[in-house]
């Protein structure tokens, strides 16, 4: 079975550019989260997607972060313009039923 | 809200010697629990959770967790350390319909030969 997959794994950008990030779940798991997980930190839920509707965007910096899961399979994961504190691991995870998550490799994004 | 502090930043243990990482939690509601390991340069990997079902919680790797609601922990433990369980431990509340997932900070775990 294949896992889930992220790309790109690395980014390199300047403050104020945009970026995106793209994550493919496990074929069949209809819950899709994001994960912001900074240096030294545990990873932070930024938005959880139940096929293709939002569950929680509570912790998600909507002025420059979006997110999107057309279909209820592929989601794309934007920030536009991007800030030095935005340089992090940005981690997808994918899940059949609601407790037992399968995490991506992870894109680890530098802000310059 | 729901919150976890995991005691220890960083663990050493030698190997063949028994492993504890402590995690405590706060939560408005019954929590499902989990332990989560991450490997460097791997992705994370369930170990174990706790869904309201036994309070002794048996995991891979030989690893399990026991959940005291008056204590408000979830300790994880393993009798015998390997080399290969060397990583990063993270412990994680949600509520029980799948949502409000937080991670705490993590425990780093040394294994010593």
């Amino acid at each position: 079975e294949a896992g889930v997959a992220q790309s790109p794994r690395y980014k390199i950008i300047e403050k104020r550019q945009s970026v995106a990030f793209w994550c493919n779940p496990i074929s069949g798991h209809a819950t899709l989260y994001w994960y912001q997980q900074i240096l030294g930190q545990g990873p932070k839920l930024l938005i959880q997607f139940q096929n293709n509707g939002v569950v929680d965007d509570s912790q998600l910096p909507k002025d420059r972060f979006s997110a999107e899961r057309l279909k209820g399979v592929d989601s794309t994961l934007k920030i536009q313009p991007a800030k030095l504190e935005d340089s992090a691991v940005y981690l997808c995870a994918s899940s059949l039923n609601i407790y037992t998550q399968y995490f991506g490799p992870g894109t680890r994004l530098t802000v310059l | 809200a729901q919150s976890v502090t995991q005691l220890d930043s960083h663990v050493s243990v030698s190997e063949g010697t028994p492993v504890l990482l402590r995690c405590n939690y706060s939560s408005s509601y019954s929590p499902s629990l989990f332990w989560y390991v991450q490997h460097p340069n791997k992705g994370l990997q369930l170990l174990l959770k706790y869904t309201s079902a036994a309070t002794l919680v048996k995991g891979i790797n030989g690893f399990e967790a026991e959940f005291k609601k008056s204590e408000t922990s979830f300790h994880l433990t393993k009798p015998s350390a390997h080399m290969s369980d060397a990583a990063e431990y993270f412990c994680v509340v949600s509520d029980n319909y799948g949502q409000n997932f937080v991670f705490g900070p993590g425990t780093r775990l040394s294994v010593l030969p």
